[in-house]
């Protein structure tokens, strides 16, 4: 079946640097991308939805300068976090839509944890 | 815009009795409603899904029910096992932004042996 390929699975940082997750389709073309967020116990929180070759739309109340999302082709798209703070620690996971009515793929996720 | 409201938020069975986790949704214009099963860690899996054209859908011990009017829809697991123990999650389409799901806030759903 399809395949997301999402990186770094995990990854601790310093406060005030950047980390940037990585989510590939591997055999397919992933015209819409969408970025979530889930903090411990909680639900997953839609961040934004890219489109390949477009601009990001960010959910309210979500920093378009903080998170940076760059879905430059249609099998990659990244999620930069820039100077990230420690209320920044959560579980970032990228979803892969390929067309219209099409399935959803999850990436593996990605647990950030800012010290 | 879309929100999702799922209940219970905790949810314990003995071994082999039903589970029952229900979710209402806003939007009128969506079509699509998946569920989703998440252990600690891990990705959410899409268990079952269904779509606005149908009112219930099966698969072996998982089903899902739909009613469009009210605006709500059920997942129900019937003879429960304790590898079901995860957080579910359901999920409701906006509008007509394909792929764009909203979520609820999940159930932890304990099976005790």
């Amino acid at each position: 079946g399809a395949v997301v390929s999402q990186h770094p699975s995990w990854v601790i940082c310093k406060s005030g640097t950047s980390v940037k997750i990585e989510c590939r389709s591997l055999d397919f073309q992933a015209t819409t991308m969408f970025w979530y967020r889930q903090f411990p116990k909680q639900s997953l929180m839609l961040m934004a939805t890219s489109n390949e070759g477009s601009k990001a739309t960010y959910e309210q109340g979500v920093e378009k300068d903080k998170f940076l999302i760059n879905h430059a082709s249609l099998t990659l798209s990244t999620l930069t976090v820039t100077s990230a703070h420690p209320e920044d620690s959560s579980f970032y996971i990228c979803k892969a839509v390929a067309g219209r009515n099409e399935k959803l793929f999850f990436g593996s996720g990605t647990q950030l944890s800012v010290l | 815009g879309e929100n999702v409201e799922q209940h219970p938020s905790t949810l314990s069975v003995q071994e082999g009795d039903s589970a029952v986790i229900k979710c209402t949704y806003s939007d009128s214009a969506s079509n699509y409603f998946p569920w989703y099963k998440q252990e600690l860690g891990k990705r959410p899996q899409l268990i079952i899904d269904i779509r606005s054209n149908v009112g219930e859908k099966k698969d072996q011990r998982i089903a899902v029910t739909l009613n469009k009017t009210a605006k709500h829809f059920s997942l129900h697991i019937t003879e429960t096992q304790p590898e079901d123990s995860a957080v579910y999650f359901c999920a409701a389409e906006v509008g007509n932004q394909g792929g764009k799901l909203i979520f609820g806030q999940g159930t932890e759903l304990s099976v005790k042996p």
